[in-house]
């Protein structure tokens, strides 16, 4: 069955330091993947999103995400953190015409 | 655009009473579904609409919980009864048909039942 997994529950960062969130999918053919992000009390924003063509995705707020077949992955980065990107991350994946299966989350805490 | 619109932002009901969450997609989008996010299930696919009519309510919970879409721009999720294991963040989302655009979230109706 298709599947993601983000590795981290929670993630502190200092502000102006570089991100890297995992995310790793279960999916037998080319998958559609996303990054959202939701801020507390608000709902998910999607930040990028993969279905072809270049693997090195660019995204709002200054994130891009770089799609690894041979390692099922596709980590969300960004080179420079700053104290609003604290928010919990989700990453999902397409696995049929309509449903996205999200992962568990990764919470980015930013320190000043 | 206003985004897709959700009230009651919050709702605190007592066990038994019958709850009513409404959504308002985007405009010119045709596929709407509604979330439920908790921690101990994070998010799921409670039902998908697809212009207006429903595709999959493989995720709903039991009867209890009801959802309808008179019309491309309102749909409803109703539980009748509600019990306290419902508590949770209820999202609606809408899109274009194409997976490729992902979707759009509203704010979410968090619901409390005591």
């Amino acid at each position: 069955a298709q599947s993601v997994t983000q590795p981290d529950i929670h993630i502190t960062v200092s502000e102006g330091a570089s991100l890297e969130l995992r995310c790793n999918y279960s999916y037998g053919a080319t998958p559609y993947l996303f990054w959202y992000v939701q801020s507390p009390g608000q709902g998910l924003q999607l930040l990028l999103k993969y279905f072809s063509g270049d693997t090195l995705v660019q995204g709002i707020k200054g994130f891009e995400a770089e799609f690894k077949r041979s390692q099922s992955s596709f980590n969300l980065r960004k080179p420079s953190v700053h104290w609003s990107d604290a928010a919990e991350y989700f990453c999902a994946v397409g696995i049929n015409d309509y449903k996205l299966s999200f992962g568990a989350g990764t919470t980015v805490t930013v320190r000043a | 655009d206003a985004g897709v619109i959700q009230s009651p932002r919050h709702e605190v009901t007592e066990m038994g009473q019958e709850v009513t969450l409404r959504c308002k997609p985007i405009s010119g989008h045709n596929s709407l579904f509604w979330y439920r996010q908790t921690m101990m299930r994070g998010l799921e696919l409670l039902i998908y609409f697809n212009n207006n009519v429903p595709i999959d309510d493989s995720g709903m919970p039991e009867d209890r919980f009801s959802a309808k879409m008179p019309n491309a721009s309102f749909s409803t999720l109703k539980i009748q009864p509600s019990e306290p294991r419902d508590s949770a963040v209820y999202f609606c989302a809408s899109s274009l048909a194409q997976m490729g655009y992902g979707y759009t979230f509203g704010s979410g109706t968090r619901l409390t039942v005591v």
